[in-house]
C-alpha cells in the first residue's frame, strides 16, 4: 500500500543532543511537510518542500533544519533540542500544493530529557 | 490575523448525532478540510468542501457556508471508535493551510 512512513515512532534525546527524524513516502507526491504538534494544539507547519524547493515558515526556529535528498525521503534535524521541543512531529505529503489532501505519517513522539 | 475557532471539547452518546462547528476568518478562501485524529496518532482526511452546501459521505457529512465563514461536521449513528479530535483546516489565498486546534469528541455508552 502507498503510504507515509516515519521513523522512529518514539525518540528520546537529551537536552542539547542533536536528533534526526526521518520520513519516507511511496506516494510519489511532490510536496512533503513537517509539522510540530503539541498536546491539544493545532499542527504547526515548520517547513515544506515542493519538489526540491525548500519553504521555511517565518517563525520556525533556526534550531530546526530539513533535508530532502530525493522525492521519497525527507529528514528533520533538530540541532540542539530544548525541553520546549518535546512534541509529536508529523510528516505529511500531498500531490501538489494548495487544495490537495495531505496524507500524514504516524508521527514521531519526541521526548527531551 | 487568521483565525479558526472550534469548540475545545464535546460529549455525545453512542448511537446519537453530533454536530461540530468551525468558524474561520482567513485572508481568502480556497477550501476547507476536516480531519480526524485519534489520540497519539496522525490526522486522517475526512472531507473537503470548497462550494457552499452539504457533502455526505456515509455516517459523516460536512457543510460549508462561505458567506458566513462557517462549516460543520455532522456525525450520525455515533460509535465508540468515533472518540477522537476533529480538526478543521482552511486553505487561504496563498494556498497555506490554516489549522484549528481541534475539537475533542468524547463518546459515552
Amino acid at each position: 500500500d502507498a503510504m507515509v512512513i516515519q521513523n522512529p515512532r518514539y525518540q528520546v534525546t537529551q537536552f542539547g543532543k542533536p536528533v534526526t527524524l526521518s520520513c519516507s513516502q511511496t506516494l510519489n507526491h511532490n510536496v512533503m511537510y513537517w509539522y510540530q504538534q503539541k498536546s491539544s494544539q493545532a499542527p504547526k507547519l515548520l517547513f515544506h518542500y515542493y519538489d526540491k524547493d525548500f519553504n521555511n515558515e517565518a517563525d520556525t526556529p533556526d534550531n530546526f533544519q530539513s533535508r530532502r535528498p530525493n522525492t521519497s525521503f525527507c529528514f528533520l534535524d533538530i540541532r540542539s533540542p530544548g525541553l520546549g521541543d518535546a512534541a509529536m512531529y508529523l510528516c505529511a505529503t500531498s500531490r501538489d500544493r494548495g487544495a490537495d489532501e495531505q496524507f500524514f505519517g504516524p508521527g514521531t513522539r519526541l521526548t527531551v530529557l | 490575523g487568521q483565525n479558526i475557532d472550534q469548540p475545545t471539547e464535546m460529549t455525545a452518546t453512542e448511537g446519537a448525532i453530533v454536530q461540530i462547528n468551525c468558524t474561520y476568518q482567513t485572508s481568502g478562501f480556497n477550501g476547507l478540510f476536516w480531519y480526524q485524529q485519534h489520540a497519539g496518532e496522525a490526522p486522517t482526511f475526512l472531507s473537503y468542501n470548497v462550494l457552499d452546501g452539504l457533502e455526505e459521505k456515509g455516517r459523516f457529512s460536512s457543510f460549508l457556508s462561505r458567506s458566513k465563514g462557517y462549516s460543520y461536521l455532522l456525525l450520525k449513528e455515533l460509535q465508540m471508535k468515533d472518540s477522537a479530535s476533529y480538526l478543521c483546516a482552511v486553505i487561504d489565498s496563498n494556498y497555506q493551510l490554516i489549522w484549528g486546534a481541534g475539537t475533542k469528541l468524547i463518546i459515552k455508552p
